[in-house]
Parts: structure tokens; C-alpha cells; sequence
């Protein structure tokens, strides 16, 4: 079946500008997770949502970051006025209830 | 299908006792990651291993790669009940990250 997918799997952005990421999840999972990973470090938390409950935003750098879930479905993770060390590779996952998660291949970001 | 495998799905001790969980791969990677989650939160990163690296200790925590055999394992010694949680590989083959599906670990006091 089909797992979770992100767009784009690339993104070069010049410093400065704004950037969409998005994240389909797996249908059905109540929880969906923004992680994000600069090179040669771990993953990064940013952001869990949890069906209807208000995201937990505990783990975004600045409020340069936003990300929405339309529907409890489809997430878009924002990133304003991009800056250099926003360049990382962002992980989206989702699960059934708050079990095992599901990653996606993730969008690389390039901010030149 | 995913590209890390964990065995054993599901693991269960008692307090004290040492911990082994195992991870398989496919392909090539630059490095491999252990993650714990403890329900309803995100992942916490543990440890990283590079492809060119054999083991690796921090604190409680032991990981192998045998990059000839594509696997890895974790292990916790003289586990506590705290160490309750889901534990997830992570390879890295420099294109995209493909994580198992995790070991539920059980501690028992």
C-alpha cells in the first residue's frame, strides 16, 4: 500500500525566501511528525500533530517555522524567510494513534 | 518495503537484565542511527555509527555494524524501567533515509 510520501524530494531556495514542504500521510494515522536533519547530525524534532489536539510545537527552531494539517490529513511544514543553516533534510512520519512510525523519504533543503 | 528491519519486533526483560536488539539492511549506507520513542512523543536520536566505524558506546548503550552482513545491533545493558520504549534504526545511503519499524521494548521492575 502506499506509504508516506513528501514533496519536493528537492529544493534548492536562495536565502531569504519562503518555502513550502508537504507531507502525505498514511491514511488513516491520527499522528503526524516534522523532523528535520542537518548533515551528520541526528534527527530534530519539530512538530507532532494528534488528530483534533493542538500540535506539539516544542521542537521548532524559530517562528520563522510554521506547519499546518488541513483536514487531519495533508501537512505542510512553512519555512519564512529561509537562512542558510536551514539547510537540512526535513522527515515527515505519521502513525496510528502514537505507535510505530512511518517515515517518508524526506525533502532535501539547499538554502544558497 | 522499509529499508531497516528490526528483530525482534517485541522484547521483553527484566529490570537489570541486557537488552539486544538487531537491525538488517539492504543497500549501501554512510551511516547508520539507533532512535527510542516513548509513546505519544517524537523520536530521540541515540547514537550514530559511520559505515567505516565498527562500534560504538555511549553510556549504557553498545552499537555494532558489520557492514559485510548489513546489519547492526543495539544493546542496553542493566536496563532500567525507563528504557521502556519503541527503538528504531535509521540507514542513510546519502539519497534518503529509510527507518525499520522499530522493537517494542518492555523493562519490567
Amino acid at each position: 500500500g502506499a506509504g508516506v510520501s513528501q514533496s519536493p524530494s528537492n529544493k534548492v531556495t536562495e536565502k531569504g525566501k519562503d518555502v513550502e514542504l508537504r507531507c502525505d500521510p498514511i491514511s488513516g494515522h491520527t499522528a503526524l511528525y516534522w523532523y528535520r536533519q542537518s548533515l551528520g547530525q541526528g534527527l530534530e524534532f519539530l512538530i507532532y500533530f494528534q488528530g483534533n489536539s493542538a500540535p506539539d510545537k516544542s521542537g521548532l527552531p524559530s517562528d520563522r517555522f510554521s506547519a499546518e494539517r488541513t483536514g487531519g490529513s495533508v501537512s505542510t511544514l512553512t519555512i519564512q524567510r529561509t537562512q542558510q543553516e536551514d539547510s537540512a533534510v526535513y522527515l515527515c512520519a505519521s502513525s496510528p494513534h502514537a505507535g510505530t512510525q512511518y517515515f517518508g523519504p524526506g525533502t532535501r533543503l539547499l538554502v544558497l | 518495503s522499509q529499508q531497516g528491519e528490526e528483530d525482534p519486533q517485541a522484547l521483553s526483560i527484566q529490570e537489570g537484565e541486557n537488552a539486544t536488539m538487531n537491525c538488517s539492511y539492504k543497500t549501501s549506507i554512510n551511516n547508520l542511527q539507533w532512535y527510542r520513542q516513548n509513546s505519544g512523543r517524537g523520536l530521540v536520536h541515540l547514537i550514530l555509527i559511520r559505515s567505516n566505524e565498527r562500534e560504538k558506546h555511549s553510556g549504557r548503550l553498545r552499537v555494532t555494524l558489520d557492514t559485510s552482513k548489513k546489519s547492526s545491533s543495539l544493546l542496553i545493558t542493566a536496563s532500567r524501567a525507563a528504557d521502556t520504549a519503541s527503538y528504531f534504526c535509521a540507514t542513510d545511503d546519502g539519497n534518503q533515509f529509510y527507518f525499520g519499524t522499530g522493537t517494542s521494548l518492555t523493562v519490567i521492575p
